[in-house]
């Protein structure tokens, strides 16, 4: 099983900074990983696929970078909706897996 | 716009079956996308249980393949999940989640979730 580390756990930053969190790989997933974001009671939203694609109605200030064992979500300017959980999830090999989470806090 | 939901039992004994059907609507099961099942443990993050594929075939995780089954019913637009022999640790918010297509392909990346609903195991 391919597991997945984010960090940092937790990121604390303004609206208007630049937020960059890490997902690191066991093992190589090529470029095939997702990230999402999840709010306190809701489901996650799917951000990114295939590393850098944004997902349909994903704004431009979400992008994804990294091949192999690292990966980046950036976020260019932090909206006051962008606080949130964000996780990474590969889909190179079975099972599917995802990352613990980073924790973007104001 | 493609709505999914969740419905079952809320609290499950130990030993039993857990089981839920999730209905989609605004769109077919039968459409050649992933249907999946996903659960969140309590503080904790995501484990992906299992799926239908495009094709029609199931692949499940396995840590939980010897317990687990994923159906259609395409006659009814549900999808279900079985878990047989729950214990504590299947506690969860189960969500039941349709693969991500692009104009081009299909993917095991899930953008359409239910709400997801509370499983709690106890006797």
């Amino acid at each position: 099983e391919i597991v997945l580390t984010q960090s940092p756990a937790t990121l604390s930053l303004s609206p208007g900074e630049r937020a960059t969190l890490s997902c690191r790989a066991s093992q190589s997933v090529s470029i095939y990983l997702a990230w999402y974001q999840q709010k306190p009671g809701q489901a996650p939203r799917l951000l990114i696929y295939e590393t850098s694609n944004r997902a349909t109605g994903i704004p431009a200030r979400f992008s994804g970078s990294g091949s192999g064992t690292d990966f980046t979500l950036t976020i260019g300017s932090l909206e006051p909706e962008d606080f949130a959980v964000y996780f990474c999830q590969q889909r190179s090999n079975w099972p599917l897996t995802f990352g613990g989470g980073t924790n973007v806090e104001i | 716009q493609v709505q999914l939901q969740e419905s079952g039992p809320g609290l499950v004994k130990p030993s039993q079956t857990l089981s839920l059907t999730c209905t989609v609507s605004g769109g077919s099961v039968s459409g050649g996308f992933y249907w999946s099942w996903i659960r969140q443990l309590p503080g904790k993050g995501l484990e992906w249980i299992g799926y239908m594929s495009n094709n029609g075939s199931p692949f499940y995780n396995p840590s939980l393949e010897s317990r687990v089954s994923i159906s259609l019913d395409t006659s009814k637009n549900q999808f279900s999940l079985k878990l047989s022999s729950v214990t504590a640790a299947d506690a969860a918010v189960y969500y039941c989640a349709r693969g991500y297509c692009s104009s081009t392909s299909c993917y095991e990346y899930f953008q359409h979730w239910g709400q997801g609903t509370l499983v709690s195991v106890s006797s």
